[in-house]
């Protein structure tokens, strides 16, 4: 079935731990974000990449770091782990990377840290 | 950058009546605007969107409507069932490589 997968897809943390979180999706969508939600602050964009090889900051980048080696896989990682980053964490992904197209979201992964 | 504000944050309105969410955005270059639905422990899912050059559009119960002069838009619900409870979000872009602004979401709950 196309569309996107996340991993895992819950998890309990440590502070000072390191963590990836992984994306993975199927249907050669050129531009892939993450995001995360908090209540009462909707979807904040942390990165996000127009194509294989690039990537961006969003509005909360800090912290948090992604890489973009090819077209399906767009991880996440948290170096060193806090507990303001405890949230919801999306993926999604559009045909585009114009802001003007529909997104796909993963089904999320819900991180708390300790 | 862009700005997108949506209220209420929370709604609640009986079973059959309409429900109305309002967006503004502050970038005047936007000309996407697309509404997200999120049920309960789902992921956000597109539900209708409207482009710069059009001021409304319909998608049987649902409605969205543009001024791009007063930089606002809306998402109109009718005839409201328990099934459109959710959490709504509004968002804008443009045709640039710039991603999705999104609203902070407003909570509907509608009453049986």
């Amino acid at each position: 079935i196309a569309g996107i997968t996340q991993a895992p897809t819950s998890q309990i943390l440590a502070a000072g731990r390191r963590m990836t979180l992984r994306c993975t999706q199927d249907m050669r969508h050129n531009a892939m974000y993450w995001y995360r939600q908090d209540l009462g602050l909707g979807l904040r964009l942390i990165h996000y990449s127009n194509t294989a090889g690039t990537t961006g900051k969003g509005e909360v980048p800090d912290g948090y770091s992604v890489s973009r080696a090819n077209t399906d896989d767009f991880p996440l990682t948290l170096a060193s782990a806090v507990p303001s980053q405890t949230s919801v964490y999306f993926c999604a992904s559009s045909a585009q990377s114009s802001g003007a197209n529909v997104l796909t979201f993963g089904a999320g992964s819900r991180l708390t840290v300790l | 950058g862009e700005n997108v504000e949506q209220h209420p944050s929370t709604l609640s309105v009986q079973e059959g009546d309409s429900a109305v969410i309002k967006c503004t955005y502050s970038d005047s270059a936007s000309n996407y605007f697309p509404w997200y639905k999120q049920e309960l422990g789902k992921r956000p899912q597109l539900i209708i969107d409207i482009r710069s050059n059009v001021g409304e559009k319909k998608d049987q119960r649902i409605a969205v409507t543009l001024n791009k002069t007063a930089k606002h838009f809306s998402l109109h619900i009718t005839e409201t069932q328990p099934e459109d409870s959710a959490v709504y979000f509004c968002a804008a872009a443009n045709s640039g490589n710039t991603p999705l602004v999104f609203g902070k979401g407003t909570r509907l709950s509608v009453i049986a």
